[in-house]
């Protein structure tokens, strides 16, 4: 079964600094999505990707935030200047159409220091 | 507003217990449903979904109702596992403005020998 793919799955990085976070989503899906859950809590949105632009965005997503889809599979998600409150599973997902299940990837742990 | 609100945990049950989680939803409209379970180190993934009214979805023994009339989409199994400890999310989507997903906080189920 095809699935979403995620690297690395875990990355250590320096308050700070610039962090590019990769995903191959599931290659016929349209929708693409950033998903963020601090230890322990609760799943958060992050943003939405669809046509090649955002469609929605979270508060959370702010100018620190940027998604790309550079080469028709990868979706990117970079963080300009990480900060400690960064620090968290951040998951992809994507999703075909309309009342069909998101599928997520295995997540990328960052852990800014 | 749209909003999932789920059954706080942790709940621990003994092997062969009965298990509920319950979720309830908010809404305009008539959201998909979903559960998602998280196992320990993993991403989510989909265990059961039920597109309208009165769909029950159902999947390794884990069974949910659609049920518009308390606006609910509770979490069954009749007979639980080891294996079955992981964190369980109930999921909806909107469709209004693209495809958008909200995640309730999680229940943490442990099943013990």
């Amino acid at each position: 079964e095809p699935e979403v793919t995620q690297t690395p799955s875990h990355q250590v990085t320096q308050m700070g600094q610039e962090v590019i976070l990769r995903c191959v989503p599931i290659s016929n899906h349209l929708y693409f999505y950033w998903y963020r859950q601090i230890l322990g809590q609760k799943v958060e949105f992050l943003v939405s990707f669809y046509n090649n632009e955002i469609s929605e965005k979270s508060e959370i997503f702010d100018d620190q935030f940027s998604v790309e889809r550079p080469d028709g599979s990868n979706f990117t998600l970079k963080i300009r200047s990480t900060k400690l409150e960064d620090s968290a599973m951040y998951f992809c997902a994507s999703l075909s159409g309309r009342n069909s299940p998101l599928h997520f990837g295995n997540g990328t742990r960052l852990t800014v220091t | 507003g749209n909003s999932v609100t789920q059954m706080e945990g942790p709940v621990t049950l003994s092997e062969e217990a009965f298990l509920t989680i319950n979720c309830t939803y908010t809404a305009t409209g008539y959201p998909s449903l979903f559960w998602y379970v998280q196992y320990p180190g993993e991403g989510l993934q989909l265990l059961l979904k039920a597109t309208k009214a009165d769909d029950k979805g159902s999947n390794k023994g884990f069974e949910a109702t659609y049920r518009k009339e308390t606006t609910s989409f509770h979490l069954e199994k009749g007979s639980v596992q080891v294996s079955d400890s992981a964190v369980y999310f109930c999921a909806r989507e909107i469709t209004n403005t693209g495809n958008q997903f909200y995640f309730g906080t999680g229940t943490s189920l442990t099943v013990i020998p």
